[in-house]
């Protein structure tokens, strides 16, 4: 069966840090992989989306970047975050009848 | 464009029953999925519809009509854990097969 993984769970970082959160999908083959962001109370966004290695699609302008440097892995990265990236940052892998989501990542911009 | 258009807020009491309208509008459709996400926890799979009709899982059944571009989702047997946000999402050939997500409904269960 499938699986995805996603960390850490929470994360505080200062204003200017850099941000590395990591994704791992099992059990499956070329998926496409998603990054979302949900701030607090508000719905869903879509970051970044990939259908292949090193094919990265930016849904939106901002201080993230990612990249998918192998076939079941997924990275969101930041050189220098920011008071307003702070959310909810979710992985999701998508098959044919499956959109699943990893457990998400709580992260704090301080 | 995408847009998917579902209530804000519901409230109901424990035992009864709620339904949740979704409407979309979208270039393509390919499914239509609804997620429980409890507050702090990442979204959980309901239920996947692509089908016109009515699909049935325990308390909980979804149904989709493509001509009219409306989904619900039907909770029974309210319990307290029901409390939670429900997000519908399209997913859209013509958007890479991305979703589209609502903005959720959040229900609150009360005794």
């Amino acid at each position: 069966s499938q699986t995805i993984h996603q960390w850490p769970a929470t994360l505080v970082q200062p204003v200017g840090s850099p941000l590395s959160l990591e994704c791992t999908v099992e059990g499956t083959s070329n998926p496409n992989l998603y990054w979302y962001r949900q701030a607090a109370g508000r719905g869903l966004q879509l970051l970044f989306y990939s259908v292949g290695i090193g094919q990265i699609s930016s849904e939106v302008p901002q201080n993230l970047s990612a990249s998918r440097p192998q076939d079941r892995q997924f990275i969101l990265s930041s050189k220098k975050l920011l008071l307003s990236d702070s959310g909810f940052y979710l992985c999701a892998w998508s098959g044919t009848a499956s959109y699943t989501f990893g457990s998400g990542t709580r992260l704090t911009v301080v | 464009g995408q847009n998917i258009d579902q209530p804000t807020e519901m409230t109901a009491t424990e035992g009864a029953i709620v339904q949740i309208n979704c409407t979309y509008q979208t270039s393509g459709f390919n499914g239509l999925f609804w997620y429980q996400q409890h507050a702090g926890e990442a979204p959980t799979f309901l239920s996947y519809n692509v089908l016109d009709g009515l699909e049935e899982k325990g308390r909980f059944s979804s149904f989709l009509s493509r001509s009219k571009g409306y989904s619900y989702l039907l909770l029974k047997e309210l319990q307290m854990k029901d409390s939670a946000s429900y997000l519908c999402a399209v997913k859209d050939p013509s958007n890479d097969y991305k979703l589209s997500f609502g903005a959720g409904t959040t229900v609150t269960v009360r005794a």
